[in-house]
């Protein structure tokens, strides 16, 4: 099945801009979607079919996909920021369409 | 605004029955795929599989030998089964409702999850 790769934990200072990353074949090809999730909560879509985003979510947050890896990065950080994020494909070819990456801790230092 | 809810035992005992529901309010089941996810203590998300409204369903296949996900269209709720559990089944189980696009899913909503422990 389809693998998505992402680092463990990003740290970043408010007011600056995190990235984080989500890794895998030719992901460029597919379309990548991001969760936020925060403790004791379900996961929140706020990037969908690669940088869009669904209503409430805000400007800060974009999404950019190209190659082997897809990016969520949100500007202008916030402490309530903090939690843990999810990247998801859905990969129609295969007998496990639903893959998840492992998660990325974002930490606002 | 849809919203989703899950219920269960939140103990089952090794080799027994994992059993599921989640009843969807504020909107229809109707013309959706709709997905069982689970996250064990600490960790990544899994997703264990889907249901359409119409009833024909897509498992995981690291799960599949074990699972089945179906869809009462009537009461307006999915339900998930697990048989032979074991420790490593402990997790909190949400279900969610798929949006399409293309040939790409995500999931949204999501139900608040439900935890469920595996224990003697």
């Amino acid at each position: 099945s389809y693998v998505l790769t992402q680092p463990p934990s990003v740290s970043v200072a408010p007011g600056k801009t995190a990235g984080i990353t989500c890794g895998g074949n030719n992901i460029g090809s597919k379309s990548v979607h991001w969760y936020q999730q925060k403790p004791g909560q379900a996961p929140v879509v706020v990037i969908y079919y690669d940088s869009d985003r669904p209503s409430g979510i805000p400007e800060r947050f974009s999404g950019s996909n190209s190659g082997n890896t897809a990016t969520l990065s949100i500007s202008r950080v916030e402490a309530g920021d903090e939690a843990d994020y999810y990247c998801q494909v859905w990969d129609s070819s295969s007998d496990h369409p639903g893959v998840f990456g492992g998660g990325t801790k974002l930490t606002v230092l | 605004q849809v919203q989703l809810q899950e219920s269960g035992p939140g103990l089952v005992k090794p080799s027994e029955t994992l059993s599921l529901t989640c009843i969807v309010s504020g909107g229809s089941i109707n013309g959706y795929y709709w997905s069982w996810i689970r996250q064990p203590p600490g960790k990544g998300l899994e997703w264990i599989g889907y249901v359409y409204y119409s009833g024909s369903t897509n498992y995981n296949p690291s799960l599949k030998s074990r699972v089945t996900i179906s869809v009462d269209t009537s009461k307006n709720q999915l339900s998930l089964k697990l048989n032979s559990v074991t420790a490593a089944d402990t997790a909190v189980y949400y279900c969610a409702r798929q949006e399409s696009s293309w040939s790409t899913n995500w999931f949204d909503p999501w139900g608040q999850g439900t935890l469920v422990t595996v224990s003697s």
